[in-house]
This record gives C-alpha cells, structure tokens and sequence, in this order.
C-alpha cells in the first residue's frame, strides 16, 4: 500500500526529447513537491503545490512544467532535455497545518539524459 | 531565503561508537527541523523532528537538539549498528506551505 508513489523507476532518454514522470499520493495530503537530488546528493525544491495550485516554484526552467490535475496527483513534463537534467527526482506530498509536517517521499525517478 | 549548512560531510565511526552531526540554519522564522535517512538507491524517511519550542527530543538510539539562538541543531546517534550506515539529511522549515531547505547529507559509515 504506496503512500507515495511516482513512475517510472527508470528513465533513460536522448537529449533534446520530452519526458514525464507521474506522482500520485493515497494519504490524503493537501500539499506536494517536486525535489531534485543531483549526482552530490543534493535535495533541493523544485516546486510545490497546494490543493493544485502552485505555491513554490524555485528558479527552474521553463523546459520543466508541472501539473496538478487534482490535489492526490502532481506530474512533471520535461521538454528538450538536456544532460544536466540527469539525476534523481522525488515526488513528496505533506499535510499543510500552518506548522511543520513530515513530507513522505516517493521511491524517486532516475533520469539519465544521454 | 533560508541556507542550512549541515556538517561533517562524510563520518565513519565504529560500531558502538555515538555519531554526531550538525546544521545551521539562517532563517529565525524556521520553526521545524526533522532529520532524514537515506539508504542507498532508497527514498529519503523521517528519522526524528524538532520544533522550535523543544530544545530536545529523544527517540531510542537517536536524540536531536536545537539552540534557536545559535541558530543551529544536531542529530545524536548513540551505540551506532552497521544498519544505521546511510546517508543523513537535515532541513528547515518555516512551516509556511512546508517549504524545506535541505543541508548537504552527511554520509555517515559505521564500521562493523
């Protein structure tokens, strides 16, 4: 029973393609993420959404667009890929209380752009 | 924004040995603070978490503590197991929509 689940596990792709990654949460959280974590391990915020609208979106590019077709999914479409973007990215969902909660992650994304 | 700073970046300890590990954190509006493990090719889990009206918590092996003056926390593993070899994150939050700020990961290997 997946709290937080994303697909696929694996991605390898060509440079220049378009790719998405789909996340979809069960625990009834009202808010989601998208992280990157690089080849440093690195975790750094990429976006957030809360109950489908998007609240934080932290100087990505525009080659990278989310979507929030309800508050249980936040999917990300990557256009023309490049090398840079290889590297892992996780899902998370939390529940927004006006105070800290625990954010639950998916199983992550490996993306390699060859 | 906020810049947490987490340190050392790699520790290797012996088994049985206590480990510690250590973060700053900029912002005075951060009031949340958990501790992450992350296992090789696995995904990062809540091990512990603070708020910033406790300056302890305590959880089995594992202790944290927090100095909002100092603007700093630090994660306390007692009688380390070769199972608690992973990598560890901490982060802030200033509970505003949960936004956290990751430090760098300590990898922390204990020696059998």
């Amino acid at each position: 029973d997946t709290a937080v689940s994303q697909t696929p596990k694996y991605l390898v792709t060509q440079m220049g393609n378009d790719k998405s990654i789909k996340c979809e949460q069960n625990l009834g959280h009202d808010t989601m993420y998208w992280y990157k974590q690089d080849s440093k391990k690195f975790l750094k915020i990429m976006f957030s959404y809360n109950n489908k609208e998007l609240i934080i979106n932290e100087t990505v590019p525009n080659r990278f667009s989310p979507k929030s077709p309800d508050k249980a999914h936040l999917n990300l479409h990557i256009n023309s890929l490049e090398l840079g973007d290889s590297a892992v990215y996780f899902c998370a969902s939390s529940q927004d209380r006006g105070q800290g909660t625990e954010a639950f992650f998916g199983q992550g994304t490996r993306l390699t752009v060859v | 924004g906020e810049n947490v700073e987490q340190h050392p970046s790699t520790l290797s300890v012996q088994e049985g040995d206590s480990a510690v590990i250590k973060c700053t954190y900029s912002d005075s509006a951060s009031n949340y603070f958990p501790w992450y493990k992350q296992e090789l090719g696995k995904r990062p889990q809540l091990i512990i978490d603070i708020r910033s009206n406790v300056g302890e918590k305590k959880d089995q092996r594992i202790a944290v503590t927090l100095n909002k003056t100092a603007k700093h926390f630090s994660l306390h593993i007692t009688e380390t197991q070769p199972e608690d070899s992973a990598v560890y994150f901490c982060a802030a939050s200033s509970g505003n929509f949960n936004k956290f700020y990751f430090g760098s990961g300590t990898k922390l290997n204990v020696k059998p």
